[in-house]
């Protein structure tokens, strides 16, 4: 019954290459959105979809795409890897605005 | 341009004490703020949330209290108990609408039994 789940939790992969992550909430929310903490350990927002709709695209290099098929799924591919792609990403879903943000486990990239 | 900002890296408190996590913020527009507890290994876990329209929210153990002229929120934790240690990230929101929520740097909190 988790409520946020993304798959891998790890992923080890050279660089050049293209990987995907996957993610899936079954709260019934409207928003998804896409963390990503680095090295020091900061948590920043990458992205977020709300109904299907791209609302927050931060600065992100447009090797990373989200895609959302659906309210309940939001997708990560990114397309030529690079070493400093490697961090911990986290998805997460909220129910609106000024509403606490159900995070998953995170999935740990590796780039090497 | 750090926008939510928790001074403190680290904190260790002994069991049964009070814990009290600080964390500031430079923009006047957020009007919702959030703490959340993180073990490692797994995802962030909402604990508590205030609106701007308050000064203190209780739940349990865990009370926010939020000091909008001084843009500040602290999380007291009472008593404090092994089980809390983890890293705990506050994060804030606003104005009304928006759906981008900003994290602070983290404070590692370490019960000693």
């Amino acid at each position: 019954d988790t409520a946020v789940s993304q798959t891998p939790k790890y992923l080890v992969t050279q660089m050049g290459n293209d990987k995907s992550i996957k993610c899936e909430q079954n709260l019934g929310h409207d928003t998804m959105y896409w963390y990503k903490q680095d090295s020091k350990k900061f948590l920043k927002i990458m992205f977020s979809y709300n109904n299907k709709e791209l609302i927050i695209n931060e600065t992100v290099p447009n090797r990373f795409s989200p895609k959302s098929p659906d309210k309940a799924h939001l997708n990560l591919h990114i397309n030529s890897l690079e070493l400093g792609d490697s961090a911990v990403y986290f998805c997460a879903s909220s129910h609106g605005t000024h509403s606490p943000l159900h995070f998953g486990n995170g999935t740990r990239l590796t780039v090497t | 341009d750090q926008q939510v900002k928790q001074n403190s890296p680290s904190l260790s408190v002994q069991e049964g004490r009070i814990s009290i996590l600080n964390c500031d913020y430079t923009n006047s527009m957020f009007d919702y703020f959030l703490w959340y507890k993180k073990y490692p290994a797994e995802g962030p876990t909402f604990l508590i949330s205030i609106s701007s329209i308050k000064d203190k929210n209780e739940d349990g153990r865990f009370t926010v209290f939020l000091n909008k002229s001084a843009k500040h929120l602290s999380l007291h934790i009472v008593p404090s108990q092994p089980g809390d240690s983890a890293v705990y990230f506050c994060a804030a929101s606003g104005p009304s609408g928006t759906y981008k929520y900003i994290f602070g740097t983290g404070t590692r909190l370490k019960v000693l039994a």
